[in-house]
């Protein structure tokens, strides 16, 4: 079955940088894009990065476009997330989600299966 | 940036129908996409494509998109479709996902 499993979040202090590690199964991986989605706490959902399947086309919010670095390893299975000079506004469950979209190389920009979520707290 | 607005809340009773709404300038032309989150755990997808039904997801689920709103149908509400529910699209050009503020469903 398809599995999606993240991990990396923790207790990070203000300015630091940090790299998330989404590792799924179940499904060929190399068909699909890749998004991650976080959701601050008691907040709404909030789309943050896309990769393409083959990892040659990313795309970011605007609020986290130049902080944020979003890559693939399609050899190991695995969709990262790095996070530069952290904020405190960047606390929130990070989750990896597969595009719906089979054989769209830049998706179809829903998400049918998602991680757990990884937290990651911004304090000093 | 682009926006999606849901009311906040909505409340139903047992069996009635809940309906859901979604308004953004781009859904004409872009897809309306549902998901179903309960406390402490990842969205859940429960429609796709406007009005398509993920298999496993009841056929109470059900979506329409007429103009810039999408609607998501939950007909003959249970308890357990207790939960926030999330529209999301992308923006004009397709490179952007959005979400929706969210809409708690309360069933009474």
């Amino acid at each position: 079955q398809v599995q999606l499993v993240e991990s990396g979040g923790g207790v990070v202090q203000p300015a630091r940088s940090l790299r998330l590690s989404c590792t799924v199964s179940g499904f060929t991986f190399s068909h699909y894009a890749m998004h991650w989605v976080r959701q601050a706490p008691g907040k709404e959902l909030e789309w943050v990065a896309i990769i393409s399947s083959d990892g040659s086309d990313q795309h970011y919010a605007d609020s986290v476009k130049g902080r944020f670095t979003i890559s693939r390893d399609n050899s190991k299975n695995t969709v990262s997330l790095r996070i530069s000079s952290l904020r405190a506004e960047d606390t929130a469950d990070y989750y990896c989600a597969r595009d719906g979209g089979l054989a769209v190389a830049n998706g179809d920009f829903y998400f049918d299966y998602w991680g757990q979520g990884t937290r990651v707290t911004v304090s000093s | 940036s682009y926006e999606l607005t849901q009311p906040p809340s909505v409340s139903v009773s047992p069996g009635q129908t809940a309906r859901i709404t979604c308004s953004g300038d781009a859904l004409p032309i872009q897809y309306a996409h549902w998901y179903q989150q309960k406390p402490g755990q990842a969205p859940i997808l429960v429609i796709y494509k406007d009005s398509e039904r993920p298999s496993g997801i009841p056929e109470r689920f059900s979506g329409s998109s007429s103009g810039t709103t999408g609607t998501l149908t939950i007909t003959g509400v249970q308890a357990e479709d207790e939960a926030d529910y999330y529209c999301q699209s992308a923006d004009r050009s397709g490179t952007s996902g959005v979400f929706g503020g969210g809409t708690k469903l309360t069933v009474l």
